[in-house]
């Protein structure tokens, strides 16, 4: 499909323990976003990405999560330490042209992975 | 973001009839709007925008309307389908910035 995948679906990991969630952006799609969605929420934005750079990462609530995009297309966002707060739907989303331009462009999201820590 | 907690605000409105969903929008700065709808283990789909130079904006079955003076989204589904049930988000955003924000989802219900 040509759509954001994203990977795994779902995922439960114990208190303590890593976890790795990958976004396959639109390809060609230069700006990349991830968000955090918790239970009858509206997502949160964590960080941006232009291509490699990682322009914002604002959103990231503690220095657990960690994002990268090293090549300029596949994201990685990695959580350490999980706690049962990190809980949420993490969902990644592209859009075609960077921030900045003169006019804003469509975010496409993908399915989201769902994390459950117990 | 703004939350809504575990309870989202509901709307039923019987099959073939006309929904309105309505959104306040927190930033006089945005000057893009976007609808979303979020079905049940997906993540958002993109349904329409809209650009702050304009005030109405039509696609298929669907009309944004965006009054900028009180800062008020509203999204009408035409003839609402039971394939439009789903969570619906309002979002704002701008070209300085790059974080859509999210407004209060509203689940639309479709009676039969």
């Amino acid at each position: 499909g040509a759509g954001v995948s994203q990977s795994p679906r779902y995922k439960v990991a114990k208190r303590g323990q890593d976890v790795a969630l990958r976004c396959d952006p639109i390809s060609g799609h230069v700006s990349l976003f991830w968000y955090q969605q918790a239970l009858g929420q509206g997502p949160e934005f964590l960080t941006y990405f232009q291509n490699e750079a990682q322009l914002d990462k604002s959103g990231l609530p503690s220095d657990r999560f960690f994002a990268e995009r090293p090549e300029g297309s596949v994201s990685t966002l990695k959580i350490q330490r999980t706690q049962q707060e990190d809980s949420a739907v993490y969902l990644c989303a592209s859009s075609f042209t960077p921030i900045g331009q003169e006019s804003t462009d469509t975010q496409y999201f993908g399915p989201g992975t769902r994390l459950t820590v117990l | 973001g703004e939350s809504v907690g575990l309870h989202l605000p509901t709307l039923s409105v019987q099959e073939g009839d006309n929904s309105i969903i309505n959104c306040a929008y927190s930033n006089s700065a945005s000057d893009y709007f976007i609808w979303y709808k979020q079905e049940s283990g997906k993540g958002p789909q993109f349904i329409i925008d809209i650009r702050s130079n304009m005030d109405k904006r039509q696609g298929q079955r669907v009309t944004v309307l965006l009054n900028k003076t009180v800062k008020h989204l509203s999204l009408q589904i035409a003839a609402t389908q039971p394939g439009d049930s789903a969570v619906y988000f309002c979002a704002e955003n701008n070209y300085r910035d790059d974080k859509i924000i999210f407004g209060k989802g509203t689940r639309l219900h479709i009676l039969p």
